[in-house]
């Protein structure tokens, strides 16, 4: 079965520390994106990318971090610096990147906690 | 700038029913593509109808149908025949032919409540 897989589902991190939120696709897929959505609002990008090892910045990039080795791996590091990480953390992939029509699959999402 | 604005914070509606989900869209581009997904409470989103804004018939996918009205610059998803497994959020998303972000703007959505 082709899909996107997220892990872990859910994630407890203390203030001060790093996490890496991963996301693996078998769908062939060449571009990932990383969006973030916080209670009752829609999702903002946070990181793209159209191809391995190149990825770019999205609305909310500070205090994140990302990394492209992999077609199917696209793993976001949420660091200290980011001042308020509690969220819904949600990837996606798609096919044919820039064109208009071109549809992002969603995986099932990593809700993180700050304690 | 583009923008995607959903008027219905949450919306009660009878099983069997037909709902209409309001979506409205700003853009300068001459070309671009309207989504409809659906997030039900696990999280997940998923893909349910799209549209392109040259595409001469509405989109429908089953139950579900787009009523697009490019004059008015609204894209609403119709849900035929209400199921209780239809309660969700339900996110209307836009992407531009220009867009350099290679984003999709999504709306702040519409939760939808399925009653027996």
């Amino acid at each position: 079965d082709g899909g996107i897989t997220q892990s872990p589902k859910y994630l407890f991190r203390k203030e001060g520390q790093n996490v890496t939120l991963s996301c693996e696709q078998n769908l062939n897929h060449d571009a990932m994106y990383w969006y973030r959505q916080d209670p009752g609002q829609g999702l903002r990008l946070i990181y793209y990318s159209q191809i391995v090892n190149d990825f770019q910045k999205g609305d909310i990039a500070e205090g994140y971090s990302v990394s492209r080795e992999k077609k199917e791996s696209f793993p976001l590091t949420v660091t200290s610096a980011q001042k308020n990480p509690t969220a819904f953390y949600l990837c996606a992939s798609s096919i044919v990147p820039g064109v208009r029509s071109d549809t992002q699959y969603f995986g099932p999402g990593t809700r993180l906690t700050v304690l | 700038a583009q923008k995607i604005t959903q008027t219905q914070p949450g919306m009660f509606v009878q099983e069997k029913e037909a709902v209409t989900l309001d979506c409205t869209y700003d853009t300068s581009d001459p070309s671009y593509g309207l989504f409809w997904y659906k997030q039900p409470s696990s999280g997940e989103m998923i893909f349910l109808i799209y549209q392109g804004s040259y595409d001469q018939q509405n989109a429908t996918e089953g139950r579900y149908s787009l009523n697009f009205q490019k004059a008015r610059k609204s894209a609403n998803l119709v849900i035929s025949a209400s199921q209780l497994g239809d309660s969700a959020m339900y996110f209307c998303a836009m992407r531009g032919e220009m867009n350099r972000d290679d984003k999709i703007i999504f709306g702040k959505g519409t939760r939808l409540h399925i009653l027996p």
